[in-house]
């Protein structure tokens, strides 16, 4: 699977639009870009995923770049919750034994 | 989503010893798969479970120190053996079923601390 570049931590006020960038220079054609994320003590719970159209869920909002080299997650409305670990992974849709390969992702800290 | 749970959720173990990790999914899956996740670093894969066959171990996992069971679509143990306090680490159990392709679950994690 392609790798992806993640910046380490990001802050955000409670209330605003967290926005969680994500490069995937050397994606491939058949390759999906996941999101993931992890909050203190849990397991990972997925978010949503694109492969190159924009998608909302009730989570989150993914825009990918034209270009596919690169996307971001939106959270139009942080809240305290929101704060853990960011995972952006790209893998082959249906990826099954492998291809999910988290990197160390984005610390995203919600501030009061 | 499928919902899983690990039991049990935390241990403290003795190094030497072993620990068996149970995971149990609320419905058929194709995959399971197990996970490890040192303090403060990202997950790492260590096998998949296949059903009624030896598990499949990725790079640096041993079946002899990670002994795995998938006896049914539903359920599988992972055992951590001959503890060190390098395995001092969570343990997640991941579930994924082919076809809908869309997500993997992961179960609560199993926090083990080796003294």
């Amino acid at each position: 699977d392609a790798k992806t570049t993640q910046p380490t931590s990001m802050d955000c006020a409670e209330g605003r639009a967290a926005n969680l960038p994500c490069n995937h220079s050397t994606i491939s054609g058949n390759e999906y870009v996941y999101w993931y994320r992890q909050i203190h003590s849990q397991g990972p719970q997925y978010i949503i995923h694109g492969l190159k159209n924009n998608e909302t869920n009730e989570m989150a909002s993914l825009i990918i770049t034209e270009d596919r080299k690169s996307s971001t997650l939106i959270l139009p409305h942080a809240t305290l919750r929101d704060t853990a670990v960011y995972y952006c992974i790209v893998r082959v849709w249906g990826g099954g034994a492998d291809g999910l390969t988290f990197g160390k992702g984005t610390h995203l800290i919600i501030q009061p | 989503s499928a919902v899983i749970s690990q039991k049990p959720s935390r241990d403290i173990c003795q190094r030497g010893t072993s620990l068996t990790i149970q995971c149990q999914v609320d419905s058929q899956v194709t995959m399971m798969f197990w996970y490890r996740q040192q303090p403060g670093q990202s997950l790492t894969l260590i096998a998949t479970a296949n059903q009624g066959s030896e598990a499949t171990y990725e790079s640096g996992f041993v079946i002899d120190k990670f002994p795995i069971s998938r006896p049914n679509l539903t359920f599988s143990t992972l055992t951590v053996s001959n503890l060190s306090p390098e395995d001092s680490s969570i343990y997640l159990c991941s579930v994924e079923t082919l076809g809908q392709g869309t997500t993997r679950d992961f179960g609560p994690g199993t926090r083990l601390t080796v003294t």
